[in-house]
């Protein structure tokens, strides 16, 4: 059962460039929402995450903006760089489990 | 680099045959939890451990288990492995689930069943 949708599947972007990724979720009982990213061969990393309470974070370049009414949120990646070019996946924590989006292959062309 | 460690890296077993996979928690966290991410896909909850006690449990049948012993160190057992086993284990730790619900993830091993 897909409860969290991640859009789009790839993206390329060139250098300097803003990466935006997207998610939505279904079950209301979310309370807590990260970012991985994943680099071939390794295990995901915590990039940053929010809570429902709040409609905007942002760490350095990377900015989550959520909207709990439409149970939406993006990651904003600013002034991208190829070392930024990863597996990104949203996710929705509820009770003892994360559930995650099937993933975005970000490219940044130099 | 998180302080999650797990082990072996890699392994190749063949199908009917029986696997143990071992993770060892982040300092100061005693909740363990097992996830199994196929090719292309994202990772899918297994099951979390707790005080040494399984604490929620994913989709998967009960040849899926596991452990955890009093240093929070956690072990994931498959029997039975199956072709589509085949998949990257990764074991996540944190601290107690409420207030603080950051997971941080080990590189994963790598199973292949053939």
């Amino acid at each position: 059962q897909q409860q969290v949708k991640q859009s789009p599947q790839s993206l390329i972007v060139q250098k300097g460039g803003i990466s935006i990724i997207n998610c939505a979720y279904e079950n209301t009982a979310f309370d807590y929402f990260p970012w991985y990213q994943q680099f071939p061969g390794k295990g995901p990393a915590l990039l940053i995450a929010i809570r429902p309470d709040v409609s905007e974070k942002k760490e350095g370049r990377f900015t989550i903006s959520f909207n709990k009414s439409a149970k939406q949120f993006s990651l904003h990646i600013m002034d991208s760089q190829p070392g930024d070019s990863a597996t990104y996946f949203c996710a929705a924590f509820s009770g003892s489990r994360l559930t995650f989006g099937e993933g975005t292959q970000l490219t940044v062309n130099p | 680099e998180t302080g999650v460690t797990q082990s072996p890296t890699h392994l190749i077993k063949t199908r009917g045959q029986q696997v143990t996979l071992r993770c060892s928690s982040q300092s100061g966290h005693n909740t363990v939890s097992w996830y199994q991410q196929a090719l292309g896909q994202g990772p899918q909850f297994i099951f979390q451990y707790y005080r040494e006690e399984e604490n929620g449990r994913g989709n998967f049948p009960p040849r899926f288990s596991g452990l955890q012993f009093p240093n929070y160190s956690s072990e994931l057992n498959v029997n039975a492995l199956e072709l589509d086993d085949s998949a990257l284990y990764l074991c996540a730790s944190s601290r107690p689930i409420v207030p603080n619900t950051e997971a941080f993830f080990g590189q994963g091993t790598r199973l292949t069943v053939v």
